[in-house]
């Protein structure tokens, strides 16, 4: 499978705990999203890269919330002192972005990582 | 802040009836993208719109792109049961920024 993957799929975990999701995206992919989803909502922008440097960081974002992506291919996202209103659909999805390629920029999701604090 | 809204936000269509969605952005856009996502799912790329005035056609879905870059929609003829799910207009503006909507989410009675 090709695809971008997530880890975990799911995740509980009590308030106040650390928790850290990964994600690898498509191999050639140079651009990698995080959002975050709930319930009858359209995801929610956190954070992206353009390989391995963070370009942009949502002001909604906490500063709980940390993401890297070292090496420019897999990411991670960490959400410290977790507390109930961080229970969500984490969606990653990543992108062949610029230089000309042609391509529709069009973000390929993965399955998302669904938290549950309680 | 820069603002991307869908209407409506739900919408209930008989199959065989046709089915619209428009997409406004507070924000002049450099393209804009339509994804799917079914129950369950996650979002599934539909298509970009990069041109002001652009139209495209898949099957029997129509997309549009406002002359001003900063309305959209989306017309479905012939509602299936398989175009149910939830569909998300996406803005980008000059500044690389992404913007989700908020989707509009269709349900179609067999």
């Amino acid at each position: 499978d090709t695809g971008v993957s997530q880890n975990p799929r799911h995740k509980i975990t009590k308030r106040g705990q650390n928790v850290t999701f990964r994600c690898d995206p498509i191999s050639e992919h140079n651009r990698l999203y995080w959002y975050r989803q709930t319930l009858g909502q359209g995801p929610e922008f956190l954070t992206y890269f353009q390989n391995e440097a963070q370009l942009e960081k949502s002001r909604l974002l906490s500063d709980r919330f940390s993401a890297e992506r070292p090496k420019g291919s897999f990411s991670t996202l960490e959400i410290q002192r977790t507390e109930q209103g961080d229970s969500a659909m984490y969606l990653c999805a990543s992108s062949l972005d610029g230089y000309g390629t042609g391509s529709p920029n069009e973000q390929f999701f993965g399955p998302g990582t669904r938290l549950t604090v309680l | 802040g820069q603002q991307v809204m869908q209407i409506p936000q739900y919408q209930h269509v008989q199959e065989g009836e046709d089915f619209t969605t428009y997409c406004n952005s507070s924000t002049t856009l450099s393209n804009i993208q339509w994804y799917k996502q079914r129950p369950g799912g996650h979002p599934v790329f539909l298509i970009q719109l990069v041109k002001s005035g652009e139209v495209k056609k898949q099957k029997r879905l129509t997309f549009q792109f406002g002359e001003a870059k900063k309305n959209s929609s989306l017309h479905i003829t012939a509602t299936q049961t398989t175009d149910v799910g939830t569909y998300f207009c996406v803005g980008k503006t000059s500044y690389d920024k992404v913007i989700f909507g908020p989707g509009t989410s269709l349900s179609v009675i067999p």
